[in-house]
């Protein structure tokens, strides 16, 4: 079956610091990767993706490249700002099971 | 155009009581998916409409949950009775749907924070 492991949280870093926030996946087939944000109080917002291996998505800064080899689609940030506090989820869509696989979510908390 | 909606934002129960949740996806949209969130797990998928039909009900977790999307535009998810391990929140999204790559990205409503006590 499809799943998808990611890092623990919470995740507390000082602003300007570097954000790593790993994701590893199982699936069959050629799943399409995701990641979501979710700020305090809003609901879920697509963050970035990417639909074939060695494509990179980038968003806000964001960006995560889908390793097929590795089966990794880790999302990064060189310089995170206070607003970038929020719930992580990183997703995979397979159009065999026709349905998003989530990870758990990373709460990450940007302080001044 | 209008996001996918999701109605009450918020709702807090008694244990025993029935909650109907409603969600009203981007029109236009043929696929509505149902998922929740609980105890700040993982966001797992309860069932899949495309248009009126149920095309994959596997994660709706006991018969005390029951799904409609009359005439392939809005959905419910009535919960009855509700139960403890209920609480969490319900997001909704919608998907185009065909086969193109496209097709398939799902957008998310706000969610419904369901509180049960």
């Amino acid at each position: 079956g499809n799943s998808v492991t990611q890092m623990e949280g919470p995740v507390t870093l000082s602003e300007e610091a570097f954000l790593t926030i790993n994701c590893t996946y199982t699936a069959t087939g050629y799943p399409s990767l995701f990641w979501y944000v979710q700020y305090p109080g809003e609901g879920l917002q697509l963050l970035l993706k990417a639909t074939k291996a060695d494509d990179k998505g980038s968003n806000k800064g964001f960006e995560a490249t889908y390793r097929k080899e590795t089966t990794s689609f880790h999302l990064e940030k060189g310089s995170v700002q206070v607003s970038d506090s929020a719930v992580y989820f990183c997703a995979l869509f397979n159009t065999n099971a026709g349905k998003s696989t989530f990870g758990d979510g990373t709460t990450l908390t940007v302080k001044p | 155009e209008a996001g996918v909606t999701q109605f009450p934002s918020h709702s807090v129960i008694e244990k025993g009581q029935t909650v109907t949740l409603r969600c009203d996806p981007i029109s236009g949209h043929d696929n509505l998916y149902w998922y929740r969130r609980v105890m700040g797990k993982e966001i797992k998928f309860l069932l899949h409409f495309v248009k009126e039909s149920k095309q994959d009900e596997s994660g709706m977790p006991n018969n005390r949950f029951l799904a409609e999307r009359t005439g392939g535009t809005y959905s419910t998810l009535k919960v009855q009775p509700a139960e403890l391990e209920d609480s969490g929140v319900y997001f909704c999204a919608s998907s185009r749907g065909g086969t193109a790559v496209v097709s398939y990205e799902q957008y998310f409503g706000p969610g419904t924070r369901l509180t049960v006590t």
